[in-house]
């Protein structure tokens, strides 16, 4: 069954950086995923689709500070220079029977 | 900038019924497949339904399955989702969102099954 694994809360400094993770289960390694974001009272917006190869390609607008990367079966979001906006809601996502969510992670900018 | 406008939320009793629109607007809606994602208070989002770019394909997770119905006039730029047999699990924000790995969400309609 395929399933999409992230931790739920991760935290860091204003202007430091971070990286969230999230995990495709066994036999999924070489599936893409996409992340979102969603800040408080917002719906989602579209971060970047990631390849198993780490090639992403990013939404409209979204900043360079934002980056994607992979190894095996892990997906990797990576924030730089975190802003007070960047806290917010993580969500990975890709296709199995449906769309497969993770279930997210809650960012908090310290 | 494209725009994806959810309305026909509401409340509704146990086993109502409600019909959600989605209005799309500055890109060729025609093109894409569209979805339904859900998001109950407090919770993480959870895909209910897709349909492919002309309304010949649809898909339903297990727990809508036979009840829900998605479906799109291309001629009116607009997706829609009939909710039949609502219960009480049923009570989400409902977003719509665009392409395969979606990459334009609405902003949500909030349905609230209660009596």
């Amino acid at each position: 069954q395929l399933v999409l694994t992230q931790s739920p809360s991760a935290s860091a400094s204003l202007g430091a950086s971070v990286k969230l993770t999230c995990i495709l289960s066994s036999g999924h390694s070489s599936y893409a995923i996409a992340w979102h974001q969603q800040q408080p009272e917002k719906g989602p917006r579209y971060l970047m689709k990631l390849n198993s190869d780490g090639s992403h390609s990013k939404g409209d607008g979204i900043p360079d500070r934002f980056s994607g990367s992979s190894s095996g079966a892990e997906r990797y979001l990576t924030i730089s220079s975190l802003q007070s906006e960047d806290e917010a809601d993580y969500y990975c996502q890709t296709w199995g029977t449906g769309m497969v969510f993770g279930g997210g992670t809650k960012l908090t900018v310290l | 900038e494209v725009q994806l406008v959810e309305s026909g939320g509401g409340l509704v009793q146990p086993g109502g019924s409600l019909r959600l629109s989605c209005a799309a607007s500055e890109f060729t809606f025609s093109s894409y497949w569209m979805h339904w994602v859900r998001q109950a208070p407090g919770r993480g989002l959870v895909w209910v339904s897709r349909i492919n770019s002309d309304g010949s394909i649809t898909a339903y997770a297990d727990s809508v399955k036979g009840r829900f119905t998605i479906s799109r006039d291309n001629a009116k730029n607009t997706l829609y989702l009939q909710m039949n047999s609502l219960r009480a699990e049923d009570t989400a924000v409902y977003y719509c969102a665009r392409a395969y790995y979606p990459d334009y969400w609405g902003q949500g309609t909030l349905v609230t099954v209660s009596s």
